[in-house]
């Protein structure tokens, strides 16, 4: 059974950087899309962009002059960078695995993690 | 980027009901639609793939329908587990989005 975990610092000051890391287990990292979605408390679903295992990315234009994805295949981990986070990145964090086979879905997600942007 | 609309945004039935919840893209996507359920506390759970796909493990009570900019979810017999807010989302481009989410609650 494929399972997916968040980790990283639950509280970032304003202005620094959201490193965020997902471990896979129960499965191999490589031939996925690997992606990331946030949740602000009460609100929807926002896709933040996702990698490829070979490094190739996409990533949302609202957010892409902000964010890095990188993709450590030796340790099945992959990982995201949000810059000069502002109150508005405070939100649930998911990472999710993007299974496409003529059509793509996030078929597998981790639990979530909360990051709060507070000084 | 595609906008994806969930009207209503809640919606009260009973246990035994069909549920039918909607969801329209501003353009045409095909078929590539998927439906997540989640809970509260709890990551979204992927149901329904390629728009009428049901993923393995989840009941037959759930099904998907449509193509091109109108589909719909529906829930043959609500069952109290199925309370939960449900969301689409559209795989035909990136930016991938979803829709704002149908909150189906107890009546």
């Amino acid at each position: 059974q494929v399972q997916l975990q968040e980790s990283g610092p639950g509280l970032v000051k304003p202005s620094e950087t959201l490193s965020l890391t997902c471990t896979v287990s129960g499965g191999s990292i490589t031939s996925y899309y690997w992606s990331w979605i946030r949740q602000p408390a009460g609100k929807g679903l926002e896709w933040i962009g996702r990698i490829y295992t070979t490094g190739s990315t996409n990533y949302n234009p609202s957010l892409k002059s902000r964010v890095t994805m990188s993709v450590d295949t030796s340790k099945n981990q992959f990982s995201l960078n949000l810059r000069s986070v502002t109150a508005a990145d405070t939100a649930v964090y998911y990472c999710a695995r993007g299974f496409c086979g003529g059509d793509c879905r996030l078929d597998y997600w981790g639990q979530g993690t909360l990051v709060t942007v507070s000084s | 980027d595609i906008q994806m609309t969930q009207s209503p945004s809640s919606l009260s039935a009973s246990v035994g009901d069909r549920v039918t919840i909607p969801c329209r893209a501003s353009q045409s996507i095909s078929s590539y639609l998927n439906w997540y359920q989640q809970k509260p506390g709890k990551a979204p759970k992927l149901l329904i793939y390629a728009a009428s796909s049901l993923q393995s493990g989840v009941p037959s009570r759930f099904s998907g329908s449509g193509s091109g900019t109108e589909f719909t979810l529906t829930i043959s017999s609500l069952q109290p587990e199925d309370f939960a807010t449900y969301y689409c989302q559209q795989s035909y481009s990136t930016p991938r989005t979803f829709g704002q989410g149908t909150k189906v609650e107890i009546k």
